[in-house]
């Protein structure tokens, strides 16, 4: 069964201070890993797609690296807007169209 | 881009009553998706909705409780049936995008229904 494991589960981080959440993943043939944010009361904003190992995607102070195991979603000098739940998804083996999301790291940026 | 509105945005309800959440897209889509999140927890899809066929229902899920219409290529309802205190979740429409993107869904930003 495909799965989507994500850790911690929750971060607290100092503004400035840099770290990583991680996604580990179970699929039957990666056709794809992906990540969203989710703020409060929102619905999950998409942010990247990562189609194959050693791949890597920037977007302002994220940037998302892809193993043939897991993903990273490193937070380089985090501000406190940064602050959010991220979540990693990846497609079902049965349907492309079906996304399977991990339950989400919630990070804490404090000024 | 896609813009969703869904409403309500959120519902005190009793036991045993049905709701329905409506989800309006403001441009023409094949597929939308019905989720559920619960509280502390990630999102489950309950559905996918194409016009003009049946919405195809994920493990777990089905039309009785959770009917679903699709009247046209912009707008979606989802009915929350006979309630019980473990609906209480967030509902959440959403559409993949445009741009041929693989994996990026737009989300409206949810129903909160609590169940009493």
């Amino acid at each position: 069964e495909d799965q989507v494991t994500q850790s911690p589960e929750a971060l607290r981080l100092q503004e400035g201070e840099s770290s990583s959440l991680n996604c580990s993943y179970t699929v039957s043939g990666l056709r794809g890993l992906f990540w969203y944010r989710q703020d409060p009361g929102k619905g999950p904003e998409f942010l990247f797609t990562l189609y194959s190992a050693g791949e890597e995607k920037e977007k302002e102070r994220l940037k998302a690296t892809l193993t043939k195991k897991e993903s990273f979603l490193h937070i380089t000098a985090p501000k406190p807007e940064d602050s959010a739940t991220y979540l990693c998804a990846v497609p079902g083996y049965s349907s492309a169209s079906k996304i399977i999301f991990g339950s989400g790291t919630r990070l804490s940026i404090r000024p | 881009s896609a813009v969703i509105s869904q409403k309500p945005s959120r519902d005190i309800c009793q036991r045993g009553t049905s709701l329905t959440i409506q989800c309006q897209v403001d441009s023409q889509v094949t597929m939308m998706f019905w989720y559920r999140q619960q509280p502390g927890q990630s999102l489950t899809l309950i559905a996918t909705a194409n016009q003009g066929s049946e919405a195809t229902y994920e493990s777990g899920f089905v039309i009785d409780k959770f009917p679903i219409s699709r009247p046209n290529l912009t707008f979606s309802t989802l009915t929350v049936s006979n309630m019980s205190p473990e609906d209480s979740s967030i509902y959440l429409c959403s559409v993949t995008g445009t741009g041929g993107v693989t994996g990026e869904l737009f989300f409206g930003e949810g129903s909160r229904l609590t169940v009493l």
